[in-house]
């Protein structure tokens, strides 16, 4: 069945980028107009939508990342990923990609990865 | 944005009794709502769509209701792994927005 899995450093410095993959397996990202998404959870907080791509490159963001994140998507490869640049602390979180249960633009996620921790610090 | 307003923060209860767990949103969502459980260290768990509609596997003991701004999720009898934090989302808009959560505590 369909599976996600982030990879990426677990640990970034300030002021530098972020940069994540997620590998899905066992269908393809250009079968269905997923919109498929990036998703952050701070210690002790309740998640934040990040952004979301379809296999087009059609994308949406969170407006609060005041545009230093893009999300762009390798149909050949199979994966997605998210780069989030001038980072501090403030974006440690654990970060999880997914899959919308819905085709429509804009949707809730019923798929998603193990999720991967990511640590701001010097 | 869509602010989304979980009560209560925790809620304590046991095995067997009832939840019953509110959602908020700062302006109309229609019935885009889902909710979530989340286990620590795992990722959230998609239960409820588009306010009422169970999601594939979820057993019946969870149930949703609501539209436009209020929305409640229930547990009917509280099992042992249904102790949990629990989280709304909007699909209505753009950004997409969760609230803050309801920890379901062991009396």
């Amino acid at each position: 069945q369909l599976q996600l899995q982030e990879s990426g450093p677990g640990l970034v410095k300030p002021s530098e980028t972020l940069s994540l993959t997620c590998t899905v397996s066992g269908g393809s990202i250009s079968n269905s107009n997923y919109y498929w998404g990036w998703i952050r959870q701070p210690p002790g907080k309740g998640p934040e939508w990040i952004g979301s791509i379809n296999y087009s490159g059609s994308t949406f963001y969170n407006p609060s990342l005041r545009g230093r994140v893009t999300i762009f998507v390798d149909t050949s490869n199979n994966h997605f990923s998210l780069s989030l640049t001038s980072v501090t602390p403030a974006d440690t979180a654990v970060y999880y990609c997914a899959r919308p249960k819905q085709l429509a633009v804009g949707g809730c996620f019923d798929l998603w990865g193990q999720g991967t921790w990511v640590t701001v610090s010097s | 944005e869509i602010v989304l307003t979980q009560s209560p923060v925790t809620l304590s209860l046991s095995p067997g009794e009832r939840a019953t767990l509110s959602c908020r949103a700062s302006q109309s969502v229609s019935a885009y709502l889902a909710w979530y459980q989340q286990k620590a260290g795992q990722a959230p768990r998609l239960l409820i769509h588009d306010a009422s509609n169970r999601a594939t596997g979820i057993p019946a003991r969870f149930s949703g209701s609501g539209s436009g701004t209020d929305f409640t999720l229930t547990i009917s009898s509280l099992e042992p792994e249904d102790f949990a934090v629990y989280y709304c989302q909007q699909r209505s808009t753009w950004p997409l927005t969760f609230g803050g959560g309801t920890k379901v505590e062991i009396k």
